[in-house]
């Protein structure tokens, strides 16, 4: 089975600073990747995924990730953060063709205004 | 657009008791999964679905039932409800095989 770690659990940053979330999973194959973002009292929703092609990613709301190969991972950036950025930031994982989607454990972020 | 779903949205219950949490999807999207979501665990597949009357285990399924009688339900139960299971439980559903999920709104359940 997959595993997918994200090692940062809470990062607390002010607004306008640049976030960096980390991803890696364990799967030696191809992949396919996703970021989701659940905000307060609110259900996932889709930020930005990798199937193939470009290893740069842009999604919603000024948020992009870069599929490293050779390190397994796919870490979350965004340049600014704002307030409304707060949220749980979840790193999900499965192999193309497959059903199961593997998730990290989230990471909390919370911007100060 | 109603899109996907859940109900109850919160709901607490007895050790032993049964419990169905529902799921309901207007896209006529194929698949649709459950999910229970705990501190330290993240998402966690419980059962899926590919098709009306097709199911599947997913990587925790004990103690769990799905049934899908038509495609834009997939109700879970719990047979006879364990601590254990407190938990927020998420319904998705994806149009095809390997496509982007979407989530519903969880449902927040407590055993007592």
């Amino acid at each position: 089975a997959q595993s997918v770690s994200q090692h940062n659990h809470h990062v607390i940053l002010s607004e306008a600073a640049s976030l960096e979330l980390g991803c890696n999973y364990s799967y030696g194959g191809t992949v396919n990747l996703f970021w989701y973002v659940q905000y307060p009292g609110q259900h996932l929703q889709l930020l930005l995924k990798y199937f193939s092609g470009d290893p740069l990613v842009k999604g919603i709301k000024g948020f992009e990730a870069e599929f490293i190969k050779s390190k397994f991972s796919f870490n979350l950036r965004k340049p600014s953060v704002q307030w409304s950025d707060t949220a749980e930031y979840f790193c999900a994982v499965k192999q193309p063709g497959a059903n199961n989607l593997f998730f990290g454990t989230g990471t909390r972020l919370t911007v100060i205004p | 657009d109603a899109g996907i779903t859940q109900s109850p949205r919160y709901k607490i219950t007895e050790t032993g008791r049964q419990v169905t949490l529902m799921c309901h999807q207007t896209w006529s999207h194929s698949y649709m999964f459950w999910y229970r979501q705990d501190l330290g665990h993240g998402l966690r597949l419980i059962y899926y679905s590919a098709a009306a009357d097709i199911t599947d285990k997913g990587e925790v399924p004990d103690g769990y039932v799905v049934s899908r009688s038509k495609t834009e339900n997939f109700p879970l139960t719990l047979e006879s409800a364990t601590r254990s299971q407190t938990s927020v439980y998420f319904c998705a559903s994806s149009e095809s095989e390997g496509l982007t999920q979407y989530f519903g709104p969880g449902t927040r359940l407590t055993v007592l």
